[in-house]
């Protein structure tokens, strides 16, 4: 039973515009949720978390947007720039703080 | 600050022999966790430390995995014997509190053949 799910296996945009990172989750029970990005032989790194009591955080280039009746959040990227490439994944900590995570979705910004 | 590393980067080993992963955390961080990703599916829990005590290894896969963190310090996850089946990318993070951000190591890639 997947908690946590990215539905999109890859994405392409082209430099510039904006790419939308899509996840759902069936927990409703999870407090925060965060997205973690991905570059090849390296490990997860933080990017950007938001708090079930909210519905939308902002830092920089980087949104995130959750809607809890849909259980659904989004990581919004504008512009989207060259370094964006990557795989991201949504993930959300159980009642133990283990972080339960989606399979990732590899971003592709073409120039 | 040193990140989270873990040694060794790569490992190929023979199904049936023996394998030590190793993860230190950023210094001072009480939890340790660690991590896998098989064949590009999602990132699964496997156990999770708060100093030397196992918290959590409700994600053991099985009695061949064994995880030491003796000292409170670095931690090892052995495997032994391995199987085919155990390939994969094997993550360490650690976090200062349960509440905080876990900063993960760069992983130990291992293929068993």
């Amino acid at each position: 039973d997947q908690q946590v799910k990215q539905n999109s296996p890859s994405l392409s945009v082209q430099e510039g515009r904006i790419s939308i990172l899509n996840c759902d989750y069936t927990n409703s029970m999870f407090d925060y949720f965060l997205w973690y990005k991905k570059y090849p032989a390296e490990g997860p790194t933080f990017l950007i978390s938001i708090s079930s009591i909210k519905d939308k955080n902002e830092d920089g280039r980087f949104t995130v947007f959750l809607n809890k009746s849909a259980k659904h959040l989004s990581l919004h990227i504008v512009p989207s720039q060259p370094g964006d490439s990557a795989v991201y994944f949504c993930a959300a900590p159980d009642s133990n703080y283990q972080l339960i995570w989606g399979a990732g979705t590899k971003l592709i910004i073409k120039p | 600050e040193a990140g989270v590393t873990q040694f060794p980067s790569h490992s190929v080993i023979e199904k049936g022999q023996t394998v030590t992963l190793r993860c230190d955390p950023i210094s001072g961080h009480d939890n340790l966790y660690w991590y896998r990703r098989v064949m590009g599916k999602e990132i699964k829990f496997l156990l999770h430390f708060v100093k030397e005590s196992k918290q959590d290894e409700s994600g053991m896969p099985n009695n061949r995995f064994l995880a030491e963190r003796t000292g409170g310090t670095y931690s090892t996850l052995k495997v032994q014997p391995a199987e085919l089946e155990d390939s994969g990318v094997y993550f360490c993070a650690s976090s200062q509190t349960l509440q905080e951000t876990q900063y993960f190591g760069p992983g130990t890639r291992l293929l068993v053949l």
